[in-house]
């Protein structure tokens, strides 16, 4: 079963609006979370860091006062994408470490659609 | 910029057949590799990974195989089926940030 949860996995916001995004660990804490975003047939390109306690830290050339990172809580870190724009229009899949092992685990993805 | 790239953007194999699919990394710093499979519409799926101490693992029908010399990285799926069908990507970390670097993927395409 999934470990890390995404909500909405699809939503449709007007141009101009902001829109947030969930990722939650499911059964274990998650002190640092990762934002990725994927275009249609393209790779995933990695966002932010977000890290719980303290400020996001974000990839060259992505806005961080358009892309706001919230890690509200040790198994919750939220995305919201403010006065969204049609060329926002994604993929947004986040990740988290899990365990001892140290594995990567994604989210499932949330689909934005700005119209 | 150092990154992860594919040497085959599409492979079409008959179920049953071996497949394997590639990837070449240029970062000779990276130490961690993981292969994920993505389906449409769906958030990448862990299948595999290997650290750089390594240049071999096995898991379920598949194998990953490192080879560090040539910055080289592989994905074996033995016997493969229609449900193998989906975009694969490498990925790569250096240093233990786990911030991971794609390659561009490969769309395998099992025919039954």
């Amino acid at each position: 079963g999934a470990v890390v949860s995404q909500h909405p996995s699809r939503v449709i916001c007007k141009s101009g609006t902001s829109v947030k995004i969930e990722c939650r660990s499911l059964d274990f804490q998650a002190t640092t979370m990762f934002w990725y975003r994927q275009f249609p047939k393209q790779s995933l390109m990695l966002m932010a860091t977000s890290n719980e306690g303290s400020k996001a830290t974000y990839e060259q050339g992505v806005e961080k006062d358009k892309f706001l990172i919230n890690h509200a809580s040790l198994t919750l870190s939220t995305l919201t994408v403010t006065s969204a724009h049609p060329e926002d229009s994604s993929f947004y899949i986040c990740s988290a470490i899990l365990g001892s092992g140290n594995t990567i685990y994604f989210g499932e993805g949330s689909w934005l659609t700005v119209v | 910029g150092e990154s992860v790239g594919l040497h085959l953007p599409t492979l079409s194999v008959q179920e049953g057949d071996n497949s394997i699919i590639n990837c070449a990394y240029s970062n000779s710093a990276s130490d961690y590799f993981i292969w994920y499979k993505q389906e449409s519409g769906k958030g990448p799926q862990f299948i595999i990974d290997i650290r750089s101490n390594m240049d071999k693992r096995q898991g379920q029908r598949v194998t990953v195989l490192l080879n560090k010399t040539v910055k080289h990285l592989s994905l074996q799926i033995a016997a493969t089926q229609p449900g193998d069908s989906a975009v694969y990507f490498c990925a790569e970390n250096a240093g233990s940030n786990y911030k991971l670097t794609f390659g561009k993927g490969t769309l395998l395409t099992v025919n039954p």
